[in-house]
């Protein structure tokens, strides 16, 4: 079965980075697209960007100049890390995998991590 | 994309029938999902491509609409259905989601 852990720092100071974890069992990284969203408290739900079994990277306009997605494939994780945050960078961060009909790969998730509460605040 | 759910908020007895919208400010074809999201769980696709059932999802669930108009229909309700639903568009890049409906126990 696909499963999905995110783990990282539940508390970051303005100006600062954030890093995240996500651990993966069952699938490998090297298969597939895997990436990060967010949800902001109210419930908006943001996509972030991604990162490729290939290793490429695709991230959010909105977020371009900040983010960084990363891989481990020894270890099967791969990572996000936001800089310069601010208190607008608290959220609920998850990982998910896109979903994969056999031949072409979609911005739809067929596995979520359970997500991980960020804030950010001095 | 602007994805607009409605209602937000949906109070539902066991057995019941209840509906979902989500609206797109464009056309995106059938590129839609549906997810349900319980406390302490993944989040659960439960639809894509409008109305496709992802693998596990339960057949009283269903989704239909194209171009700018999606609905979500769980019928016959059971306990376990009682969640927040997203709607989220992936004919643009960006993917972008709706705000969430909490379907609650009436």
């Amino acid at each position: 079965e696909v499963q999905l852990q995110e783990s990282g720092p539940g508390l970051v100071k303005p100006s600062q980075s954030l890093s995240l974890t996500c651990s993966v069992t069952g699938y490998s990284i090297t298969s597939n697209y895997w990436g990060w969203i967010r949800k902001f408290p109210g419930n908006k739900m943001e996509w972030m960007g991604y990162i490729s079994y290939s290793g490429s990277t695709s991230y959010n306009p909105s977020l371009k100049s900040r983010i960084s997605i990363t891989r481990d494939t020894s270890k099967n994780q791969f990572f996000l890390q936001l800089n310069s945050v601010t208190t607008e960078d608290t959220a609920t961060y998850y990982c998910a995998r896109f979903g994969y009909d056999g031949t072409y790969y979609y911005y739809y998730f067929d596995y979520w991590g359970q997500g991980v509460m960020v804030t950010v605040s001095s | 994309v602007q994805m607009t759910q409605s209602p937000s908020y949906l109070a539902a007895s066991p057995g019941e029938s209840v509906s979902i919208s989500c609206k797109a400010s464009k056309s995106i074809s059938n590129n839609l999902a549906w997810y349900q999201e319980k406390p302490g769980k993944a989040n659960k696709l439960l639809i894509h491509s409008g109305s496709t059932l992802q693998s596990g999802t339960p057949s009283r669930f269903s989704g239909s609409g194209s171009g700018t108009d999606f609905t979500l229909t769980i019928r016959s309700l059971e306990s376990e259905d009682f969640a927040v639903y997203y709607c989220q568009q992936y004919n643009e890049y960006p993917p972008t989601f709706g705000a969430g409906t909490k379907l609650e126990l009436k």
